[in-house]
């Protein structure tokens, strides 16, 4: 029952760029939650926007949502070092586990 | 500190030989859940729990059991485990279902090899 699919699967950048990640869905959902993965850790909550946003920032972080296309985006902005880990998407489609992606890999490279 | 407590990080063992992950929240969340994480596949989930007593099946459920007696805790169980259950687990709970809005919270997960 995969839901969200990421979009790229690896992605390298100079420290200090823009990093922007997209994830598609296939069915109607209720919001879709960014997380983080440091190697061999546990995910971390970044960002959730519900249906009814179109955009919402945290920090250097950008997340749109497009319904209409069933896909959103995360932009990391001015890319550091640290930011360097996997990036997944998770979709809560209501009354239903919520459904995670494959996830991007972000290098940074300093 | 606000945190979901995996136990243990990590285990080699052999095949047949019942082992337990246990899982530990303090956060007084009602909904718990377990993943598994294999290279190209990403995280799917095992089980999960609504409440005390409630569980249900995931997208991969076939090897493992659960239960939830408390509302702080869920162990995963695998009663024979074989090699195709290595792999890299992780526990997660958030408030009321999935969903509510709410975002989930992870433990560090447990890496398992099943020789």
């Amino acid at each position: 029952s995969q839901q969200g699919e990421e979009d790229p699967q690896a992605l390298s950048i100079q420290e200090g760029e823009n990093a922007t990640m997209n994830c598609s869905y296939k069915t109607s959902i209720n919001n879709l939650q960014w997380y983080r993965q440091n190697s061999g850790r546990g995910l971390v909550h970044l960002i959730l926007i519900r249906s009814n946003e179109r955009e919402k920032h945290s920090g250097r972080l950008r997340v749109t949502l497009d319904t209409s296309k069933k896909s959103s985006s995360l932009l990391i902005t001015a890319s550091r070092a640290a930011d360097t880990a996997s990036y997944f998407c998770a979709t809560d489609a209501g009354n239903t586990p919520l459904v995670f992606g494959k996830g991007t890999r972000l290098s940074v490279i300093a | 500190e606000a945190q979901v407590t995996q136990n243990p990080r990590y285990l080699i063992t052999v095949t047949g030989k019942k082992l337990t992950v246990t899982c530990s929240q303090n956060m007084n969340h009602e909904y718990m859940s377990w993943y598994r994480q294999d290279p190209g596949l990403g995280l799917r989930q095992i089980y999960y729990s609504m409440n005390v007593e409630v569980t249900d099946k995931g997208d991969v459920p076939e090897g493992y059991k659960v239960s939830r007696k408390e509302k702080r805790n869920f162990p995963l169980i695998l009663e024979s485990p074989s090699p195709n259950q290595t792999s890299l687990y992780f526990c997660a709970s958030s408030f009321l279902g999935a969903s509510s809005n709410q975002p989930q919270h992870f433990g560090d997960g447990t890496r398992l090899s099943i020789l």
